[in-house]
């Protein structure tokens, strides 16, 4: 069965640090989608990545970038310059392919980020 | 931007006492999810539809829990009768497809049982 750990629960940085928010996961298939979703205080889930398994190659935008390394099962979020604007919860989560037309997603428990003025 | 829409946002209500969330999914997104998200905890799935047939619905209470997609565009989640521990965010998602495509969610519906 699938499963995301986000082992950091809570982090708290001061404006301008970097932060780096850690994924693992584990699956048995071989082609899978991973995803990142940020939720503000308003409860919505906002979209911020999604990467497939065969893609290994780090992406960034802006100050968010992302390090997927398929050997140890990780895709890790990092937020460089942080700002109040970040203070959010982050979800990682993993859906995959091999379910068929069960595409739903699999959460980890999501890190509070706090980022102090 | 298009976005998918959800109603109530809150929603109190008394043990026993019947709720309904509805949701309205972005334009052409033929895939419906529903989510329930206790507190301090990731969102589950509760049921996936495709269109108006379900997909999903194993973890889905089926005692007291339903839902619909008629026409396959909306969708509705009822609970009837509501216990204490239904109490959690409700969150509705849309994607074009299944499997590898983006699911953009809803604001919510806040969900006390009294």
């Amino acid at each position: 069965a699938q499963k995301v750990t986000q082992a950091q629960t809570e982090i708290s940085v001061v404006e301008k640090e970097d932060v780096t928010l850690d994924c693992v996961y584990e699956t048995r298939d071989t082609t899978y989608y991973l995803f990142w979703y940020k939720q503000p205080p308003s409860g919505e889930l906002v979209f911020l990545i999604r990467r497939n398994s065969f893609d290994e190659q780090n992406e960034i935008s802006g100050r968010y970038s992302w390090n997927f390394q398929k050997s140890t099962s990780s895709f890790n979020f990092t937020i460089t310059a942080s700002q109040v604007v970040d203070s959010a919860v982050y979800f990682c989560a993993l859906s995959e392919v091999a379910t068929g037309a069960n595409s739903k997603l699999t959460f980890g428990k999501g890190i509070t980020l706090s980022v102090r003025p | 931007e298009a976005e998918v829409a959800q109603s109530p946002r809150y929603k109190i209500t008394e043990k026993s006492q019947a709720v309904a969330f509805w949701c309205d999914p972005i334009s052409g997104h033929a895939t419906l999810y529903w989510y329930r998200q206790i507190l301090g905890q990731g969102p589950e799935l509760l049921v996936q539809f495709q269109d108006e047939s379900v997909v999903d619905d194993s973890q889905l209470p089926k005692d007291r829990f339903s839902a619909e997609r008629l026409k396959g565009v909306d969708s509705t989640l009822k609970i009837q009768p509501a216990e204490l521990g239904d109490s959690a965010m409700y969150l509705c998602a849309s994607s074009l497809g299944q499997v590898k495509e983006t699911q953009y969610f809803g604001p919510g519906t806040r969900l006390l049982v009294l």
